[in-house]
């Protein structure tokens, strides 16, 4: 059963720290989500890929975060400096195709102090 | 711009009782529609989507274009339906690039009363 997968699970951290959640999609899919997920807002898209070309980041904040696909098995969404406001779990999800199915990973439940 | 809205945060029903979770949206175009759920503890995942008019454990959801809603049934509550649903809507096949992406209601949690 091809399960998306998120590492870490759980990160603290302090405020001003570099921040680097990971994000290995289901082998073959070939769009890769990132979504943030706090309990004001809900779940909010920050960027996606198809291809692992970037497609749309208009929900993420530029001058902080960073999404990149370094190959087909890896996304990573960085962020530096990291402040208590960007608190929040952040979820990755894959699909194949425009209309597929996205699959979730567990996400990552970030705590900035 | 894309819209959906889940007007309940918190829903509770008795076991045995008909559930519906609201779900409206703002599209100008031809969308297509799905339903969520987190389960606790447990990963988001699809429970449907309306262009597979499907019933997956005994909910339905139509489409009602004329209301721009996509609002989810059940017509007996499990206690094993407690979790968060989040409504979603995405562009339809005629759209653009931008057709990937998934915009996101903010969620309604059901809670089912034995």
């Amino acid at each position: 059963d091809a399960r998306v997968t998120q590492t870490p699970r759980h990160k603290v951290t302090e405020m001003g720290q570099e921040v680097t959640m990971r994000c290995q999609p289901i082998l073959g899919h070939n769009t890769v989500f990132w979504y943030r997920q706090t309990m004001m807002q809900g779940l909010e898209l920050l960027a996606y890929f198809r291809n692992r070309a970037p497609l749309d980041d208009s929900g993420m904040p530029k001058d902080r975060f960073s999404a990149e696909m370094p190959d087909a098995t890896l996304a990573t969404l960085k962020i530096q400096p990291s402040e208590p406001r960007d608190s929040a779990v952040y979820f990755c999800a894959s699909g194949w195709g425009r209309w597929d199915t996205q699959y979730f990973g567990p996400g990552t439940r970030l705590t900035v102090l | 711009a894309q819209r959906v809205t889940q007007p309940e945060k918190l829903l509770s029903v008795f076991k045995g009782a008909p559930v519906e979770l609201k779900c409206n949206y703002s599209y100008s175009g031809s969308p297509e529609l799905f339903w969520y759920v987190q389960y606790s503890r447990q990963r988001l995942q699809l429970l449907l989507r309306h262009i597979s008019r499907e019933s997956i454990k005994g909910f339905t959801a139509d489409l009602n274009k004329g209301e721009t809603s996509f609002h989810l049934k059940k017509p007996f509550a499990q206690e094993e339906d407690s979790a968060m649903y989040y409504c979603a809507l995405s562009p339809g096949q005629y759209s653009g690039a931008g057709s990937y992406q998934l915009t996101f209601g903010k969620g309604t949690k059901l809670s089912v009363i034995p």
